[in-house]
């Protein structure tokens, strides 16, 4: 069974502009994590979709959104991009069963996103 | 304050070494509670998971949660240079996100 996967890996961008992420969760997962990670601040939770809506979000500006298809895949966008926006961005997928139950989240690779 | 905190390292050790790892949290109503390993340039991986309070092995892993101290430990045995990695806690309401420590990166020398 494929793994999640992330496009681009890396990216290189320029203070303003505006970047878009993607996301392939594995097979049959409906939901999708996005997480940015930095040195700094480790690993800090962006928001959730499942069922192409919504469900859960951090405490990030609006300039971070996202979306999710119906095949379940997934994209974030971040506009207006800023120096500290530079990091690791990972998207993690997972059943999303009913009930509160374990659910394993598997982590894609991340797409690394340097801002100048 | 954040809700996770968890030591940054970075931590060298000896093969063969017993490894600590742990984090502390402020959340009492946390439930499920996790350890990640992430490799350089990859993303983070499951190495397991706990329900509540308790004791928790696989192999040369021992995972400990104690929720009247807000307090979980990793602890790996004869460590090998393969466990060098960044060791992650997380932890999760009964429904919800995940909440994650800064992570700790573990050196194992030959």
């Amino acid at each position: 069974k494929a793994g999640v996967t992330q496009t681009p890996r890396y990216l290189i961008k320029t203070r303003g502009q505006q970047v878009t992420l993607s996301c392939s969760p594995i097979s049959g997962h409906r939901s999708v994590s996005w997480y940015q990670q930095t040195p700094g601040q480790g690993l800090q939770f962006l928001f959730e979709y499942f069922s192409e809506t919504q469900r859960n979000k951090g405490n990030f500006p609006g300039r971070f959104s996202g979306r999710q298809f119906s095949n379940s895949r997934s994209e974030m966008n971040v506009s207006t991009l800023e120096l500290g926006d530079s990091a690791l961005y990972l998207c993690a997928s997972s059943l999303r069963t009913s009930g509160g139950g374990w659910e394993t989240q598997y982590f894609g690779p991340g797409t690394r996103l340097l801002v100048l | 304050q954040k809700e996770v905190e968890q030591d940054p390292g970075p931590l060298s050790v000896p093969e063969g070494a017993i490894v600590s790892l742990n984090c502390t949290y402020s959340n009492s109503a946390f439930q499920y509670f996790m350890w990640y390993r992430q490799y350089s340039r990859k993303g983070p991986e499951l190495l397991m998971y706990t329900y509540s309070s308790g004791n928790k092995e696989d192999g040369r892993f021992t995972a400990q949660v104690d929720k009247s101290s807000k307090y979980i430990s990793l602890f790996i045995r004869d460590s090998q240079p393969s466990d060098s990695a960044t060791y992650l806690c997380a932890m999760r309401l009964l429904l919800g996100r995940l909440y994650f420590g800064r992570g700790t990166q573990l050196t194992v020398w030959p």
